[in-house]
């Protein structure tokens, strides 16, 4: 069975500076997607960013980026230039390429606090 | 076009009770995933639906049910409630469930057992 890890479980940043969130994974595919995702008090899972495992350019999204390590299981997400807005939790996914499987595996979060 | 809507947004009830929670898919959606988020055990996938048929199932007991109709609407059902499946239920929608698809959240559910 496949596992998120997220070590940090609150994390802090001033605003308009940079911060990375760090995501380990364990499977045995060689094929699969992942998410990070945003979920702010409203409570509504955001889509923040996606890396599928066969492209080796990591993923960006505007001040959004990853840094992913196939061999090392390891996707990270950096924020740049951190606004108010950002904070939220954070959850790091995996989900498996085989057809059909929607199936979400969730890390724990990650807390992110944006002091002005 | 309307995101995923899911009905009620809060939800008190009693040990012993059950419940049914609705989600209403983004228009074109055929597939629906549920989603249990509590502080212990974080965010746990609960099962999902595609075209009316229930494709894949987590690791819950069968007092956790679901359903899917045609118009690709959802409901999940919980029956003799415990104080333990106090929660947040998130639904998902997604467009084929294909590779590609990226998964929509809705609102959720809050869901507290007394």
């Amino acid at each position: 069975a496949q596992t998120v890890t997220q070590s940090q479980p609150e994390m802090s940043v001033q605003e308009a500076e940079t911060v990375t969130l760090s995501c380990t994974y364990d499977t045995s595919e060689s094929d699969y997607y992942l998410f990070w995702y945003k979920q702010p008090p409203s409570r509504q899972m955001i889509l923040v960013i996606r890396q599928e495992a066969y492209k080796q350019q990591n993923a960006t999204e505007n001040r959004f980026s990853v840094n992913f390590q196939k061999a090392a299981k390891s996707f990270s997400l950096k924020i740049s230039d951190s606004q108010l807005g950002d904070a939220a939790m954070y959850f790091c996914a995996y989900r498996s390429a085989i057809q059909g499987a929607q199936k979400l595996v969730f890390g724990q979060g990650t807390r992110l606090t944006i002091n002005p | 076009k309307a995101g995923v809507t899911q009905t009620p947004r809060y939800l008190i009830k009693t040990r012993g009770q059950q419940v049914t929670l609705s989600c209403s898919p983004i228009s074109g959606h055929r597939s629906v995933s549920w989603y249990q988020q509590t502080p212990g055990q974080g965010l746990q996938f609960l099962f999902e639906y595609f075209s009316e048929t229930q494709r894949n199932k987590g690791n819950f007991p069968g007092r956790f049910s679901g359903r899917q109709f045609s118009n690709s609407r959802s409901e999940m059902n919980v029956s003799t409630l415990e104080l333990g499946d106090s929660a947040l239920y998130l639904c998902a929608s997604s467009l084929e469930g294909s590779d590609n698809s990226p998964l929509h959240f809705g609102n959720g559910t809050r869901l507290t057992v007394t």
